[in-house]
């Protein structure tokens, strides 16, 4: 079965680097979608892309987050200076465009950044 | 803002007992509400989803009921088995836009043999 897939799985990193979380959609999906969930708390929404635009972010995504999709197959979330409260799971989904799978969003098994 | 609240947070049953998750979600536009489980070391994983066109809908043991004059949605597993025992989360969404999904706080699911 397709999945998503993510890298790495575990990330560590001092405050004030850079950090590229990087996903593999599914290959036929055009959708991609970046959420994070900080420990113990709900998933939240960070960013939706297609068409290589972003077309909906969250009020978290701020400058110092971006995304691309720098070939046909990988979408990277990109954090510029890392705080201590950007530590969190980071889930990338992707989803469809036909029939009820252009409902579904599927996610790999995200990475964990860990902010020192 | 928007917003799905879901109860309990930690759920343990017997095996062979009945689960009950409960979610409320606060945006009236919504009319998808998935369901995902999440199992150690791996991504959610889309378990059960609704329309809001729909009351019940079922899938073997799981079940996933829909009310939306009062904004609730519940996932229901019977006869749990100890491969049960994960996270859940259910979800809500409109089916326009962006499709973002707006997730619920969790539920860790222990299916004690």
């Amino acid at each position: 079965e397709p999945e998503v897939t993510q890298t790495p799985s575990h990330q560590v990193t001092q405050m004030g680097q850079e950090v590229i979380l990087r996903c593999v959609p599914i290959s036929n999906h055009l959708y991609f979608y970046w959420y994070r969930q900080i420990l113990g708390q709900k998933v939240e929404f960070l960013v939706s892309f297609y068409n290589n635009e972003i077309s909906e972010k969250s009020e978290i995504f701020d400058d110092q987050f971006s995304v691309e999709r720098p070939d046909g197959s990988n979408f990277t979330l990109k954090i510029r200076s890392t705080k201590l409260e950007d530590s969190a799971m980071y889930f990338c989904a992707s989803r469809g465009i036909a029939g009820v799978a252009k409902n579904i969003q599927y996610f790999g098994a995200g990475t964990r950044l860990s902010v020192l | 803002g928007e917003n799905v609240e879901q109860h309990p947070s930690t759920l343990s049953v017997q095996e062979g007992d009945s689960a009950v998750i409960k979610c409320t979600y606060s945006d009236s536009a919504s009319n998808y509400f998935p369901w995902y489980k999440q199992e150690l070391g791996k991504g959610p994983q889309l378990i059960i989803d609704i329309r809001s066109n729909v009351g019940e809908k079922k899938d073997q043991r799981i079940a996933v009921t829909l009310n939306k004059t009062a904004k609730h949605f519940s996932l229901h597993i019977t006869e749990t088995q100890p491969e049960d025992s994960a996270v859940y989360f259910c979800a809500a969404n409109r089916l326009s836009g962006t499709y973002k999904y707006i997730f619920g706080t969790g539920t860790r699911l222990k299916v004690l043999a």
